[in-house]
């Protein structure tokens, strides 16, 4: 059982747009930032969005998060065929004093 | 170009102490804009964080493993050493080395990862 929740799994067909949600607590979410990140099928993850909205470089600007209260989502847009991976959310939990995560949600493109 | 090398036994008996190092190239493990950490993802389930550290020894650790791990930096080799005791067939999973932003607590970079199985 993880402490924030996401959907197990979403999809959508190329060029659509997705989202996937992500929901806490006030001892997490709802008291500090959120970050995203991907994996791709027999890589390492890799940071997506942090602070809520924030792409680091490399990443396209079809990817973009927000937050709003205790819950937040990943937005992909012009979805692409390569974007078929586990996407987890994360934030830093105040009560348990350590980095957790959703349990993940298994992107599929159609 | 900064890069995270995990390594360590590919194999770990149940019981026993589970061992892996992290050398870090490119960026030295006595920054004071980031943590080191270590982060597991068991077999079919999602990502677990397991623990960070700064530099200068300050750590956290998951509840939920804390009895069981001790994590570790070598500023003389620029490593990050991670055991985790006791371990059980629980603890197959490919291990991350990461690079954990100060401010915020997120992983900015990532490790290749590392196989460890706990088999007899």
């Amino acid at each position: 059982q993880s402490v924030l929740t996401q959907p197990p799994s979403a999809s959508g067909t190329p060029g659509q747009r997705v989202t996937i949600s992500c929901s806490g607590s006030s001892s997490n979410i709802g008291s500090t930032t959120v970050h995203w990140y991907r994996q791709l099928p027999g890589t390492a993850p890799k940071l997506l969005i942090y602070a809520n909205d924030q792409r680091p470089s490399g990443v396209p600007d079809r990817f973009s998060g927000s937050k709003s209260g205790t819950s937040a989502s990943l937005a992909i847009s012009g979805l692409q065929s390569e974007d078929e991976a586990d996407y987890y959310c994360a934030a830093w939990d105040g009560s348990l004093n350590g980095v957790v995560f959703g349990g993940g949600t298994k992107l599929t493109v159609l | 170009q900064l890069q995270l090398q995990e390594s360590g036994p590919g194999l770990v008996k149940p019981s026993e102490t589970l061992s892996l190092t992290c050398t870090v190239s490119g960026d030295s493990i006595s920054s004071t804009t980031h943590y080191w950490g270590w982060v597991r993802r068991p077999p079919g389930k999602g990502l677990q964080w397991i623990a960070n550290i700064y530099y200068s020894g300050a750590t956290y650790y998951n509840p939920s493993l804390k009895s069981r791990v001790t994590i570790s930096v070598d500023t003389s080799k620029n490593q990050v050493s991670l055991k985790l005791r006791s371990v059980t067939a629980a603890d197959t999973a490919d291990y991350y080395c990461t690079r954990v932003k100060f401010w915020g607590q997120y992983m900015d970079v990532w490790g290749r990862g590392t196989t460890v199985a706990v088999s007899s």
